[in-house]
């Protein structure tokens, strides 16, 4: 059974900074690796997805890596703003007949302090 | 752009009572979920369904019910329900398709069971 981890649970760092959340995953029968973003009291907005051919995605100052003989991938987010303050939560896509099947990590609460 | 909505965005129900939260989707997806997501546990898929007129369960169906009579609309019913129940369920929907398809997410539906 797939099982997603995410660590730290919470982080603060100063405006600037650059900084790495990262995510593990038991389970390398990956689809594909997704990040996602979730501001207080709405749902989720997807960010990256990476899918188990490739190593990396990038999108402005996101880069997240996948590295499925570790189970491991990482989001990196460079000169960090107050604006990135939210729970950033990784989901592993599993292998399950015609179905996706996200198997979510319980997130990253990020503070960026001006 | 609507994306995906859910109604009611807040509700209070006292133990035993029934309802039925609505899912609607405008980007003609094939693919629609529904999570709950609890402190400490993350999202959890509670039903999914591939196609209209299909529905499947997901990690935590029991005390659930779901219909997809219509491609754009994925219910999901509560028959009696408990304090158990209490959680922010999320409505999902995705293209046909495993490896590259992201999950889009609608706002939540917030359920007290009293």
């Amino acid at each position: 059974k797939q099982e997603v981890t995410q660590i730290p649970a919470a982080l603060s760092v100063p405006e600037g900074e650059n900084l790495v959340l990262n995510c593990s995953f038991t389970d390398s029968a990956i689809y594909n690796l997704q990040w996602f973003r979730q501001d207080p009291g709405k749902g989720l907005t997807s960010l990256l997805l990476i899918q188990s051919s490739q190593r990396e995605q990038t999108s402005g100052r996101l880069n997240a890596s996948l590295d499925k003989s570790s189970g491991r991938s990482t989001l990196y987010i460079a000169a960090s703003q107050p604006g990135d303050s939210a729970t950033y939560l990784c989901a592993a896509l599993n292998y399950g007949g015609a179905t996706n099947k996200l198997i979510f990590g319980t997130g990253t609460l990020l503070a960026v302090q001006p | 752009n609507a994306g995906v909505t859910q109604t009611p965005k807040f509700r209070v129900l006292k133990t035993g009572q029934s309802m039925t939260l609505l899912c609607a989707q405008d980007m003609n997806h094939e693919y629609m979920y529904w999570y709950r997501q609890d402190p400490g546990m993350g999202l959890r898929l509670i039903h999914y369904s591939v196609g209209e007129g299909t529905t499947a369960k997901g990690e935590v169906p029991d005390g659930y019910n779901v219909s997809r009579l219509k491609k754009q609309n994925f219910l999901l019913g509560l028959e009696s329900a408990a304090p158990s129940q209490t959680s922010v369920y999320f409505c999902a929907s995705s293209r046909r398709g495993t490896s590259n398809q992201p999950q889009h997410f609608g706002d939540g539906t917030r359920l007290s069971i009293l």
